[in-house]
């Protein structure tokens, strides 16, 4: 299994604190994504990163991605209550024409 | 904000009852999903297709069947329902060629 793992499990931090999660991964990857849920809800694509690229941004998200290491980091800068939430990697097979595989979650709780 | 419908959004049930989960989606994708998932837990694929009339079983496929007639249903039944079974289940949808997977609400399975 490629299953990611994600580290923490759960994070608590002050709202404007930086939030940093990472993921582990066990085989060879196109590309790596994030994505939040909700309580209760689906879950909402955050961003993706290519096996060749090595950082990306969008807005408060800064994803790194370490394929010697297979592992990648979210970070969300300036935190803020609405943050609050779980947040999952996921990956895809080499061959581009499997299900994604997701990982446990980090559940972060920002305080206001 | 995705179109894609999951009815019942909350069941409660005895056991041993058949039941199906309904998902539709409105934006032509030809890949759909069930995932299992206890509330802020790790996401178990049940089932997903490619395309009209295929479907495939995932890791926790046992017990549960789909079809996949219209491209745009992918209803997910259970054929005689316990209390294991009490979870929440996602639906997903995804654009062949693309990467981002789009979710459901969820339907939210109680079973007594």
């Amino acid at each position: 299994s490629q299953q990611g793992e994600e580290d923490p499990q759960a994070l608590s931090i002050q709202e404007g604190e930086n939030a940093t999660m990472n993921c582990s991964y066990k085989t060879s990857i196109n590309n790596l994504q994030w994505y939040r849920q909700n309580s209760g809800r689906g879950l909402v694509h955050l961003i993706l990163i290519r096996s060749n690229e090595r950082e990306k941004h969008s807005g408060r998200l800064r994803v790194t991605l370490d394929t010697s290491k297979k592992s990648s980091s979210l970070l969300i800068t300036a935190s803020r209550a609405a943050d609050t939430a779980s947040y999952f990697c996921a990956t895809d097979g080499r061959s581009g024409n499997t299900p994604l595989v997701f990982g446990k979650g980090t559940r972060l709780s920002v305080i206001a | 904000e995705a179109d894609i419908y999951q009815t019942p959004r909350y069941l409660v049930i005895g056991t041993g009852k058949k039941i199906t989960l309904e998902c539709s989606q409105t934006m032509g994708h030809d890949k759909m999903y069930w995932y299992q998932q206890d509330p802020g837990m790790e996401l178990h694929l049940i089932h997903y297709s490619y395309g009209v009339n295929s479907t495939e079983k995932g890791d926790l496929s046992s017990e549960s069947t789909v079809s996949r007639i219209r491209t745009e249903h992918f209803p997910l039944t259970l054929e005689s329902a316990r209390p294991s079974h009490t979870s929440q289940y996602l639906c997903a949808t995804q654009k062949g060629g693309y990467n981002e997977q789009f979710f459901g609400p969820g339907t939210r399975l109680t079973v007594l």
